[in-house]
């Protein structure tokens, strides 16, 4: 079956410093969604890409679709507090399959 | 209305008891969602209904698990004959019916924690 897996697992970074989480999936993509999750709370919709090579930005997010639509990229630029929490992409499969498989998240942890 | 809302938050119960749980999902959504969710997890699929209708349903899914949407509104989720592996948070979420639309993404409730003791 599709699997999606994301790295790094856990990223340390100071405040104000860039973060970057990437995210692969073993089949091609029909579009990719990312969430945030903060400790304690649900998965928080952020965005979706369905464009092969789709670049997307909301304020310091920067979010990116590779050109095979097996991969994507969210980056952060100059991190706040506030960004705390895991970071999960998502994809649906090219078979009309509608549940949304889930990567593994990356959790940013962010030093004051 | 004011999201997907999820009953009970929090559910203890012993090995080899059922339990059910309810999902009120956005009115305007008909595609609901059920997941599970254990610690440092990503949400794991369980089962998806567009309306009343049980469209998908994953291969991992125990027979011992069993969803309805009787009438395309609420949702249930029951575990019969609970073991401890089933411990985990389950949430529910539901969608706008077009998933082509750009900001089309799942509203998540809160989730229903269950601890099998």
């Amino acid at each position: 079956g599709q699997q999606v897996m994301q790295i790094p697992q856990y990223q340390h970074v100071q405040e104000g410093e860039d973060f970057t989480t990437y995210c692969n999936s073993s089949t091609t993509l029909s579009n990719i969604q990312w969430y945030k999750q903060r400790p304690g709370g649900h998965p928080v919709f952020l965005i979706q890409l369905v464009k092969s090579g789709e670049v997307k930005k909301q304020k310091r997010l920067t979010f990116q679709f590779g050109e095979a639509k097996k991969n994507s990229s969210l980056h952060i630029t100059a991190t706040q507090t506030t960004d705390v929490g895991t970071y999960f992409c998502a994809g649906h499969g090219g078979g009309g399959a509608d549940g949304l498989t889930f990567g593994k998240g990356t959790h940013l942890i962010i030093q004051p | 209305d004011t999201g997907v809302s999820q009953n009970p938050r929090h559910k203890i119960t012993k090995r080899g008891q059922n339990v059910t749980f309810r999902c009120d999902p956005i009115s305007e959504h008909n595609r609901l969602y059920w997941y599970r969710q254990t610690l440092g997890q990503g949400p794991e699929f369980l089962t998806y209904f567009q309306n009343e209708a049980q469209l998908e349903k994953s291969r991992l899914l125990s027979d011992r698990f069993s969803a309805e949407r009787p009438k395309g509104s609420f949702s249930t989720l029951e575990i019969q004959r609970t073991e401890q592996g089933d411990s985990a948070m389950y949430l529910c979420a539901s969608s706008l019916p077009r998933p082509r639309q750009p900001n089309y993404g799942y509203t998540f409730g809160s989730g229903t924690r269950l601890t099998v003791v």
